[in-house]
């Protein structure tokens, strides 16, 4: 049962426009998210996280959009960069402090020069 | 290193052996989790080790695995009787505090296993 769903595995878009990363959740109790980014034949490393009370949050050109009630979020980059190409992986905890982290199957990001 | 260091990076083994993948968190770091990643999926939760409490395995898929962590720093994830399922990529992460989020977890950068 995958509790946090990618369904776009794949995902390519010109430098210079925007990028934007979805991620649907079923689990009601998840109350905090976040976006990994990982390169090849690295650890995931975090991006950016919202909490449910909250329905957006940007740092630079990140921002990460939350629906609580279409359990939906999204994760917006612009504009994208040649270096944003990685694999995003959407994450959900349930209850600030909880860092048993229920990850997303991911989405490969390619930006093209 | 200053990251959380993971090793073998790479192990491929006869289905029906026992493997052992090891840990080094960050320096001072009291959590560590381990996390796997099989093909097509995404990270999947195993088990968490905080300070001396007992450790959360409710993520272990079965008894064929188990985890210790000694000294409250180095970490063996054993995996006994390998089955080709076992295939994945394992994860390791630690954080330097608890009741924490999810930005300070910091994963290595994972060992490769292949059960064949």
């Amino acid at each position: 049962d995958q509790q946090v769903k990618q369904n776009s595995p794949s995902l390519s878009v010109q430098e210079g426009r925007i990028s934007i990363l979805n991620c649907d959740y079923t689990n009601s109790m998840f109350d905090y998210f976040l976006w990994y980014k990982k390169y090849p034949a690295e650890g995931p490393t975090f991006l950016i996280s919202i909490s449910s009370i909250k329905d957006k949050n940007e740092d630079g050109r990140f921002t990460v959009f939350l629906n609580k009630s279409a359990k939906h979020l999204s994760l917006h980059i612009v504009p994208s960069q040649p270096g944003d190409s990685a694999v995003y992986f959407c994450a959900a905890s349930a209850g600030f402090g909880n860092e048993k982290l229920t990850f997303g199957t991911g989405t490969r990001l390619t930006i093209i020069p | 290193g200053a990251g959380v260091s993971q090793s073998p990076s790479n192990k491929v083994t006869e289905k029906g052996k026992d493997v052992e993948l090891r840990c080094d968190p960050i320096s001072g770091h009291t959590a560590l989790y381990w996390y796997r990643q099989s093909l097509g999926q995404g990270l999947e939760f195993l088990i968490y080790f905080q300070g001396n409490s007992a450790p959360d395995k409710s993520g272990l898929p079965s008894d064929r695995f188990s985890a210790e962590r000694t000294g409250g720093s180095v970490s063996t994830l054993t995996i006994q009787r390998t089955q080709q399922e076992d295939s994945a990529v394992y994860l390791c992460a630690s954080s330097p505090q608890t009741g924490g989020v999810g930005n300070t977890i910091y994963f290595g950068e994972g060992s490769w296993l292949t059960v064949v």
